[in-house]
């Protein structure tokens, strides 16, 4: 069956530092895969997007890599700041258009 | 900037009741989607429609129906209303186009049934 996997346990870090959030995927063949970040009582807003043939893609602090082989992606965040806290979501399109969400990540920036 | 509206923030029920959640778009894109949200379990579409009067089930769409009479709007209808359906319902939208859709999301019903 598919799955898209993101970590159940939240990602505490530090100012400053890095945040990587961990994408998986099993039994899709998606064209792209999109990020999203949720705030607690708020729909999704879209971050990025990475298509099946880029490996990575950047928009100013966010970086998202692609690995069809591995079937993952990794989403990252330099220079984290406390506003940063959220959770994060995965989308994949399932063939018919459809995006499918993996239950997502929540990351914790303290100051 | 794009908007799409859900009429209520937050609703609350009694069991039994018929139920309308309605969502507006004025983007003017296809697809629109209804998923509902509840912890632990993510984001689970209930329905979609990518034309008016057209609708899909999702995978969990026992207890609702849908209505898109007009391309802007589409409603999710809760029968008859039981607890087990208190949860954040989002709607969504895209353009339904492939490649470079991103899903435009409302801020969500908080639905309590009691």
């Amino acid at each position: 069956s598919q799955k898209i996997e993101q970590n159940s346990e939240a990602l505490n870090i530090q100012e400053g530092k890095t945040a990587t959030l961990t994408c998986n995927y099993t039994n899709y063949s998606p064209a792209y895969l999109q990020w999203y970040r949720q705030d607690p009582g708020r729909g999704p807003v879209f971050l990025l997007l990475i298509r099946e043939n880029e490996k990575e893609k950047r928009k100013e602090r966010l970086k998202v890599t692609f690995d069809t082989t591995l079937k993952q992606s990794l989403f990252h965040i330099t220079a984290s700041q406390p506003a940063d806290s959220a959770t994060y979501l995965c989308a994949l399109e399932s063939g018919s258009y459809i995006p499918t969400f993996g239950r997502g990540t929540s990351l914790i920036v303290h100051p | 900037d794009v908007k799409v509206t859900q009429s209520s923030r937050y609703l609350v029920k009694r069991t039994g009741e018929k139920v309308f959640l309605e969502c507006v778009q004025d983007m003017d894109h296809e697809n629109m989607f209804w998923y509902r949200q509840d912890p632990g379990l993510g984001l689970r579409l209930i329905y979609f429609s990518y034309d008016v009067k057209m609708k899909e089930k999702g995978d969990i769409p026992e207890g609702y129906s849908v209505s898109r009479e007009k391309k802007e709007r589409f409603s999710l209808i809760l029968e008859s209303a039981s607890t087990n359906q208190t949860s954040m319902y989002l709607c969504a939208i895209d353009r339904g186009q492939g490649e470079d859709t991103e899903a435009f999301f409302g801020q969500g019903t908080r639905l309590t049934v009691v």
